[in-house]
């Protein structure tokens, strides 16, 4: 069974720094892994998807890196604003009944 | 159009109302999903419609009752839930059951309360 842990489950940054969240995966068998983020009582927003056969994707400030073999991903944030103050989420498709399996997600506060 | 709509955004009910959650989205997607969250915590797979079809139930109580009218709506029926099924009620959509270069997108969600 898939499992998917995101560490740290908060961080507190001050505005301007560059940050990295960091999730992993058990089950390297995966199709891709998408991050998203979430504010608070709102739904999901997709930030990027990484296919199993890329390492990258960027978008903006935001990149994410994958390696399939040792079951990891970051997400790195350049130049941090108090506006990507928010939840994490890491999710991983792999095979199986369950398409998507997420992690419990780092909350990150960016203090202006 | 990247829209996922969910109606309500807030719901407040009883034990022994009866109610439902509508879904909507015009992207032409033939996977649909629901999902579960409550506070601080991931989302939790709920059902999955594929083609209009339900091919996913991940052993929900059968007070949860989904539909998929069309291929642009999908319902959640809810009958004589309990307090400890409030949580925030998610909706996503993809063009494909994921396998390969899917998005997910998700609505805005409808948060209910059950007294």
């Amino acid at each position: 069974k898939q499992e998917v842990t995101q560490i740290p489950a908060a961080l507190s940054v001050p505005e301007g720094e560059n940050l990295v969240l960091n999730c992993s995966f058990t089950d390297s068998a995966i199709y891709n892994l998408q991050w998203f983020r979430q504010d608070p009582g709102k739904g999901l927003t997709s930030l990027l998807l990484i296919q199993s056969s890329q390492r990258e994707q960027t978008s903006g400030r935001l990149n994410a890196s994958l390696d399939k073999s040792s079951g990891r991903s970051t997400l790195y944030i350049a130049a941090s604003q108090p506006g990507d103050s928010a939840t994490y989420l890491c999710a991983v498709y792999s095979s199986g009944n369950t398409p998507l399996v997420f992690g419990k997600g780092t909350r990150l506060s960016v203090i202006a | 159009d990247t829209e996922v709509t969910q109606t309500p955004k807030h719901l407040v009910m009883g034990m022994t109302n009866k109610k439902s959650l509508k879904c909507e989205q015009h992207m032409g997607h033939r996977a649909m999903y629901w999902y579960k969250q409550k506070a601080k915590k991931p989302p939790e797979l709920m059902f999955v419609y594929s083609y209009e079809k339900l091919s996913i139930n991940e052993s929900v109580p059968s007070r949860f009752s989904p539909e998929c009218p069309n291929s642009s709506l999908l319902n959640l029926h809810l009958h004589a839930l309990q307090p400890e099924d409030s949580a925030l009620y998610l909706c996503a959509s993809s063009s494909r059951l994921a396998g390969g270069e899917v998005t997910q997108y998700f609505g805005p969600g409808t948060r209910l309360t059950v007294l």
